[in-house]
């Protein structure tokens, strides 16, 4: 969906670096979420905000911060990268107030690899 | 625990065959239900949903997805595949009063010409 926009696409960085990935939407929408996909285990929440003053831990988020510097930026932080955190981010929003309440909205995916 | 189980990894079917990929659900309460699919480099889209009411649900492309709640089962179906329906497919569940989804672990469908 062109209205969530992700940066970088790619990311290639070594152990121990800290990493920014961020997350912009013209949805207007008050949710957001970060998640990561990795083969054969679908995608898991780290972390889920619903407003700017809002923010709230997942299912997996050690090692892993956020920022939610305004109702249409969310930044996920990875402040010392491991081999583990290898994978495909994906940003997505949600409105529970809309007609289409329920329904998350994916941005395309940041593919992180940890060297 | 809340849980949702796509059973397949792979679901391969030849162009103009009907499809299924098949989705069960483990969860307290009545679910929200929904088909996502992830064509190659892209996000996810959302295909349709189950909220309430009819068990029959008709989404984009063509597909539709029928909820039976005895069976908890949420199966994905198309009559008639087309090669451009090949991507991998998540099932994914939310339960009423929260607003995280839990995802199954996909299901790749090829259609074969």
């Amino acid at each position: 969906d062109a209205d969530v926009t992700q940066t970088p696409r790619n990311r290639i960085t070594k152990t121990g670096k800290r990493i920014m990935l961020e997350c912009s939407q013209t949805k207007g929408h008050d949710r957001m979420y970060w998640y990561r996909q990795d083969p054969g285990l679908g995608l898991r929440l780290i972390y889920y905000s619903f407003d700017v003053k809002d923010i709230n831990k997942g299912e997996i988020s050690d090692g892993y911060s956020v920022s939610r510097q305004a109702q249409a930026k969310f930044s996920l932080s990875l402040e010392s990268a491991i081999p583990n955190q290898t994978a495909l981010y994906f940003c997505a929003t949600s409105d529970p107030t809309s007609g289409r309440q329920h329904t998350q909205y994916f941005g395309p995916g940041t593919r992180l690899t940890v060297l | 625990a809340q849980s949702v189980a796509q059973p397949e990894d792979q679901v391969n079917v030849a162009e103009g065959n009907p499809l299924t990929v098949k989705c069960t659900y483990s969860v307290s309460g009545n679910p929200y239900l929904f088909w996502y699919v992830q064509y190659p480099n892209r996000g996810l889209q959302f295909l349709l949903k189950y909220i309430t009411g009819d068990n029959l649900v008709k989404g984009s492309y063509g597909f539709e997805a029928e909820f039976n709640k005895s069976q908890t089962s949420f199966h994905l179906k198309k009559p008639s595949a087309l090669v451009s329906d090949s991507a991998l497919y998540f099932c994914a569940v939310r339960t009423r009063g929260t607003d995280k989804l839990i995802f199954g672990t996909g299901t790749r469908l090829q259609v074969f010409p």
